[in-house]
């Protein structure tokens, strides 16, 4: 298994672009996770979704911020308009929906917003 | 709310020594998860070891170890005969309903 894909590893953007963010979920995964890690704030759960369908968008930043789920092997999160405090390491993490919930993480996209 | 209190921003250790990560967390929940996750410069996060709040006795995994203490609601990790790749930061979390609450972090050093 490849594990949890996510592209880019690296983004570096100007204020104002959009950026796209995309995930690969591990196959048979049923639950994916949309993180941003920062110095300030640490790990943060910003969406999460069950079988494709938003599930808890509570920690979704600002209306700048949108996340989808059009099947089970891709999600993507978009930044539109991309501002420089939103300079992070964003992470995509899935699992299997039972009551462990063990979440495997990706490698992570460093985004840089000059 | 669900919160995870990790109080020590930094620790050290002698390579081959023991050493203890401290975590709090806070819930009014009687069934739930806690974990810890490595993550290395590479900043890939890694599950290092899961406790079960049902389960009285504590986690282990190789040279790392859990103590669990419901009560107190206090989850710390014992690293034992610790190894220059265990430097990293350690992060604790609560899961409950399908999400992972984080502790800020211990940033782990280990020393030759």
């Amino acid at each position: 298994d490849a594990g949890v894909i996510q592209s880019p590893r690296h983004e570096v953007t100007e204020m104002g672009q959009e950026v796209t963010l995309r995930c690969k979920p591990i196959s048979g995964h049923n639950s994916l996770f949309w993180y941003r890690q920062t110095m300030m704030r640490g790990l943060e759960l910003l969406i999460y979704f069950n079988n494709n369908v938003p599930i808890d968008d509570s920690g979704m930043p600002e209306d700048r911020f949108s996340a989808k789920m059009p099947n089970a092997s891709f999600s993507t999160l978009k930044i539109q308009p991309s501002e420089p405090r939103d300079s992070a390491v964003y992470f995509c993490a899935s699992s299997l929906r039972r009551k462990d919930n063990e979440q495997f993480f990706g490698p992570g996209t460093r985004l840089t917003v000059l | 709310a669900q919160t995870v209190t990790q109080s020590q921003p930094e620790m050290s250790v002698q390579e081959a020594e023991t050493v203890t990560l401290s975590c709090t967390y806070d819930t009014s929940e009687s069934d739930y998860y806690l974990f810890w996750y490595k993550q290395p410069p590479s900043r890939q996060m890694i599950l290092v070891i899961r406790q079960e709040a049902y389960k009285q006795q504590n986690a282990t995994e190789n040279r790392f170890s859990v103590n669990f203490q419901k009560a107190a609601k206090s989850f710390s990790l014992k690293i034992s005969d610790s190894q220059l790749g265990d430097a990293a930061m350690y992060f604790c979390a609560y899961n409950q309903g399908g999400k992972l609450i984080f502790g800020q972090g211990t940033e782990l050093s280990v020393k030759p």
